[in-house]
């Protein structure tokens, strides 16, 4: 089965600085890589997604890039905010809303002022 | 949007009773759920897949014989947890996508159980 690691588990970075998550996968025929944003006690919430297809996604402060040769995908968030402040999952999938998502463990985000 | 709600958002049982939590898609059909159970300060770990009309997959370690699911109609997946103990407490969420859709999940709010 897919295996999903994630680096670091606890980011610290002052605001206005960029944060970087990296998450590196197993199966070669995984190709839908999400990324959700979850605050304490709350649901996952999608932030961006990628597709086998392309190497870079972007929107508006936050960006994921893809390397399917190395199977790994990062998520890059710019001019972070302290409502940036979250706990980041990676994850992996195959096509199709049947196929399930193998998560990361986690990146804890911390934005200070 | 794609709204999933998830019932009840926190329970507290003693040991040894059931707890059944609900899962529906709001705005949309979902052939597929998915139940997830999280620990303090770890990941989502997948504990089965919901067909709609069929039974349920579970992953390795989950027994199904305590953790019933039952996907009754397209817009609602069931959880039971059978004679629940203090080691069952635990984080409860729910996922599905559209039918017919592409691979997005849209996850439910959760359910926080605590047994006593």
């Amino acid at each position: 089965g897919e295996n999903v690691e994630q680096h670091p588990s606890t980011l610290s970075v002052q605001e206005g600085d960029s944060a970087v998550i990296k998450c590196t996968y197993s199966d070669s025929a995984s190709n839908y890589f999400p990324w959700y944003k979850q605050e304490l006690g709350k649901r996952p919430q999608l932030i961006i997604d990628i597709r086998s297809n392309v190497g870079e996604k972007k929107d508006q402060r936050i960006a994921v890039t893809l390397n399917k040769t190395a199977k790994h995908f990062s998520l890059h968030i710019t001019e972070t905010q302290p409502e940036d402040s979250a706990v980041y999952f990676c994850a992996a999938t195959g096509t199709g809303t049947a196929s399930k998502l193998t998560f990361g463990t986690g990146t804890r985000l911390q934005v200070t002022l | 949007g794609a709204v999933v709600s998830q019932h009840p958002s926190w329970v507290i049982c003693k040991s040894g009773t059931s707890v059944k939590i609900e899962c529906r898609s709001l705005d949309f059909q979902a052939t597929t759920m998915f139940w997830y159970r999280q620990f303090p300060k770890q990941s989502l770990m997948l504990m089965a897949t919901s067909n709609e009309g069929s039974k349920a997959t579970y992953e390795q370690g989950v027994e199904k014989d305590k953790f019933l699911i039952n996907h009754a109609s397209l817009t609602l997946s069931t959880l039971t947890v059978t004679s629940a103990h203090p080691e069952d407490s635990s984080f409860y969420i729910c996922s599905g996508g559209r039918a017919g859709g592409q691979d997005t999940q849209y996850f439910g709010p959760g359910t926080r159980l605590t047994v006593l």
